[in-house]
């Protein structure tokens, strides 16, 4: 089945230990997303890819990392300098930035720092 | 600054009531316009969708959505619940400019009481 894939699912990490999560789409698309979800907050954006090799600062990118070798592959690095890391991740991918808006989302991992 | 508000974060609602959710934004130019639903459980995904045309929308499983531009609004409708419609909903925008990044109100969660 076509779709995003995230993992891991549950994560929990110490503080000062960088972690990474990994999303894989298999749908052949250009844009890959990454969102934080916080209660009461709605979705808040990361940073976002439209091609490979080229990404952008979102709106809260501080304390975090990314990377797009890959077409399909778009993993987020939560650094030790992320102040409040403990959330919900919502990785998502559209055919192409600037299309109608329409987002495919995987099924979310969920960090909590100890 | 561009926003979306959603009016209710909680509703409770018995099973065959009706249901509005609203949604407004703040911002002049054209806009997209989707609500996403996040079940129980499960990835977001795309409940209907606005782009032009005929103001009132049909989406999945019996749910609408009105546009009224003058309004800045594009609230969700269903004239019936069910319990199995016990759910988080995110209304979303997407400014058609230059930016095309997608931003969102800070969701409903519906309760559906058999």
């Amino acid at each position: 089945d076509g779709g995003i894939t995230q993992s891991p699912k549950y994560l929990f990490r110490k503080e000062g230990q960088n972690v990474t999560l990994s999303c894989e789409q298999n749908l052949n698309h250009d844009a890959m997303y990454w969102y934080r979800q916080d209660p009461g907050q709605g979705l808040r954006l990361i940073y976002y890819s439209q091609i490979v090799n080229d990404f952008q600062k979102g709106d809260i990118a501080e304390g975090y990392s990314v990377s797009r070798e890959k077409k399909e592959s778009f993993p987020l690095t939560v650094t030790s300098a992320q102040k409040n890391p403990t959330a919900f991740y919502l990785c998502a991918s559209s055919p192409w930035t600037g299309h109608d808006g329409e987002l495919f989302f995987g099924e979310g991992s969920r960090l909590t720092v100890l | 600054a561009q926003s979306v508000s959603q009016h209710n974060h909680h509703v409770i609602l018995s099973e065959a009531a009706s249901l509005e959710l609203g949604c407004n934004y703040s911002y002049g130019g054209t806009v997209n316009l989707f609500w996403y639903v996040q079940y129980p459980g499960q990835h977001l995904q795309l409940l209907l969708k606005y782009f032009s045309g005929d103001p009132l929308v049909k989406g999945i499983k019996g749910f609408e959505a009105e546009f009224i531009k003058s309004k800045f609004s594009f609230n969700l409708r269903k004239p019936s619940v069910q319990w199995s419609d016990t759910a988080e909903y995110f209304c979303a925008v997407l400014p058609m400019d230059s930016n095309y990044q997608l931003i969102w109100g800070a969701g409903t969660k519906l309760i559906i009481k058999p």
